[in-house]
C-alpha cells in the first residue's frame, strides 16, 4: 500500500512555456501533499503543502504565480510551473500522506528541464 | 526556524563495515522519522520513532531517539552494497502542521564491494 505516482516522469520544454506535473495516491486518500524541489546530491526542499479544496501554502521564496498547486481530489494535486526558465530545471517531487503519524510517501519525481 | 542538522553528509565504506549517521534538531520533536533514497530514486519512508529513548530494529538497521527527543541516529551493521543511498532524517515542524516536516540534509552513504 501507499503508493505514490507522478507524471511524467520526464520534459523537457522550451523557454517561456507552462509544464503541469501530477501527484496522484493510487490506493488511499491524502489529507495533505507536498511538493518539493531537490538539487543534484542535495536534500529536499520543500516547496508548498497542499490540501484538497482549500489553497496552497507556499514556503518563503517560492512563487505562488510561478508554481500553481491545484489540489482537486483527495487522490490528486498537480504543480504546474509557469513560464519556465532554464533556472526552473531540477527534479520535482511530491509527496502525500494520510495518516495521523504523519509518514510520508513520496513519488518518484519529475525531472524538469528547460531548454 | 526550526532547523535539522545530519552529519556526516558523506560516509564512504567497505562492504562489511558498520555505518552511523547522526541526526540533531534545534528544537524537541514530537517524533523523528527516517527515509532513504537510492541514486536515482525517491525517498522512501523507513521508520518512525515517538518514545524517549525508544530503539527500534529492521533486520540490520538500528535506529535510536535520543532520550531528550531531539537527536536520532541509524546504524548499519555489516554494510551491503544495497545500503547505497542517501539517508534522511525529518521531523515535524514546530508551530505549524503536524504533517510538514523539515528533512535533514542527508547522509549520503557508499559502499565499495
Amino acid at each position: 500500500g501507499a503508493v505514490v505516482s507522478q507524471h511524467p516522469s520526464r520534459v523537457i520544454c522550451k523557454s517561456g512555456t507552462s509544464v503541469k506535473i501530477e501527484c496522484r495516491s493510487l490506493d488511499f486518500q491524502a489529507t495533505t501533499m507536498f511538493w518539493y524541489r531537490q538539487f543534484p546530491k542535495k536534500s529536499l526542499m520543500l516547496m508548498a503543502t497542499s490540501n484538497e479544496g482549500s489553497k496552497a501554502t507556499y514556503e518563503q521564496g517560492v512563487e505562488k504565480d510561478k508554481f500553481l498547486i491545484n489540489h482537486a481530489s483527495l487522490t490528486l494535486s498537480t504543480l504546474t510551473v509557469t513560464s519556465a526558465h532554464p533556472e526552473d530545471s531540477s527534479f520535482y517531487i511530491c509527496s502525500a500522506t494520510g495518516w495521523a503519524r504523519g509518514e510520508q510517501y513520496f513519488g518518484p519525481g519529475t525531472r524538469l528541464t528547460v531548454t | 526556524g526550526q532547523q535539522v542538522m545530519q552529519i556526516p553528509q558523506y560516509q564512504h565504506v567497505q562492504e562489511g563495515e558498520d555505518f552511523t549517521t547522526y541526526c540533531n534538531s534545534s528544537t524537541t520533536l514530537s517524533n523523528i522519522q527516517w527515509y532513504k533514497q537510492r541514486p536515482g530514486g525517491h525517498p522512501v519512508f523507513l521508520i518512525q520513532l515517538v518514545k524517549s529513548g525508544e530503539v527500534k530494529k529492521q533486520k540490520r538497521l538500528t535506529f535510536q531517539f535520543g532520550e531528550a527527543k531531539k537527536n536520532s541516529s541509524l546504524h548499519i551493521t555489516a554494510t551491503q552494497t544495497t545500503d547505497v543511498g542517501t539517508y534522511f532524517c525529518a521531523g515535524p515542524n514546530s508551530g505549524g502542521s503536524n504533517y510538514k516536516l523539515t528533512f535533514g540534509k542527508g547522509t549520503l552513504l557508499t559502499v565499495n564491494p
